[in-house]
């Protein structure tokens, strides 16, 4: 089945600077990938997501990058706020099916 | 509109008693889908309902834990004889005809 790696585990940036989140995954059958904040004590909620049939995509500060040939996806934060702090996770799904999620990013922006 | 709720918002209970969580889907939204996060961890895949159409079940753990959806709509967890290693957040989300998932506040469960 389905196996999505997510790395780094925690990161730790300046107010200002930019964050990446990577994700692999191993099923060549997924074509959906979206990404997930997740503030402490609350629920999930969808930031930003890709179709396997385009390569990037760009919401204001967000962007997500697909890689399929190399099976990797990026997630791209630029000028961070402290108000991005919070857990990311990156999730991998075929055919509108169940989610596989990364074990997330614990992200960290510092004033 | 109204979004994914879930009763109890949080649940303690005793080791060995049965629980059941209740998961209210956005209306007209026909995939429900049951994930489990254990403190600190990512999310974890449980069962999936699509229509009329028989769940996927290949994320349950084990034969402890069931599910059910009346209707197509509200749909019920339940954990008979809890472990202590079942405590986690169960978080419910669900689809419409899209990709996108709406999740749900989740359950607290505690098994003491």
């Amino acid at each position: 089945g389905e196996n999505v790696e997510q790395h780094p585990s925690t990161l730790s940036v300046q107010e200002g600077d930019s964050a990446v989140i990577k994700c692999t995954y191993s099923d060549s059958a997924s074509n959906y990938f979206p990404w997930y904040k997740q503030e402490l004590g609350k629920r999930p909620q969808l930031i930003i997501d890709i179709r396997s049939n385009v390569g990037e995509k760009k919401d204001q500060r967000i962007a997500v990058t697909l890689n399929k040939t190399a099976k990797h996806f990026s997630l791209h934060i630029t000028e961070t706020q402290p108000e991005d702090s919070a857990v990311y996770f990156c999730a991998a799904s075929a055919s509108q099916g169940n989610l596989i999620f990364g074990k997330g990013t614990k992200l960290s922006v510092k004033p | 509109g109204a979004g994914v709720s879930q009763s109890p918002s949080n649940k303690v209970t005793e080791k060995g008693k049965d629980v059941e969580l209740r998961c209210d889907p956005i209306s007209g939204h026909t995939a429900l889908y049951w994930y489990r996060q254990s403190l600190g961890q990512g999310l974890e895949f449980l069962i999936y309902f699509q229509g009329n159409s028989a769940p996927d079940k290949s994320g349950l753990p084990s034969d402890r834990f069931s599910a059910e959806r009346t209707g197509g709509s509200v749909s019920t967890l339940t954990i008979q004889r809890t472990q202590q290693e079942d405590s986690a957040v169960y978080l419910c989300a669900t689809r419409e005809w899209g990709y996108e998932q709406y999740f749900g506040p989740g359950t607290r469960l505690t098994v003491t």
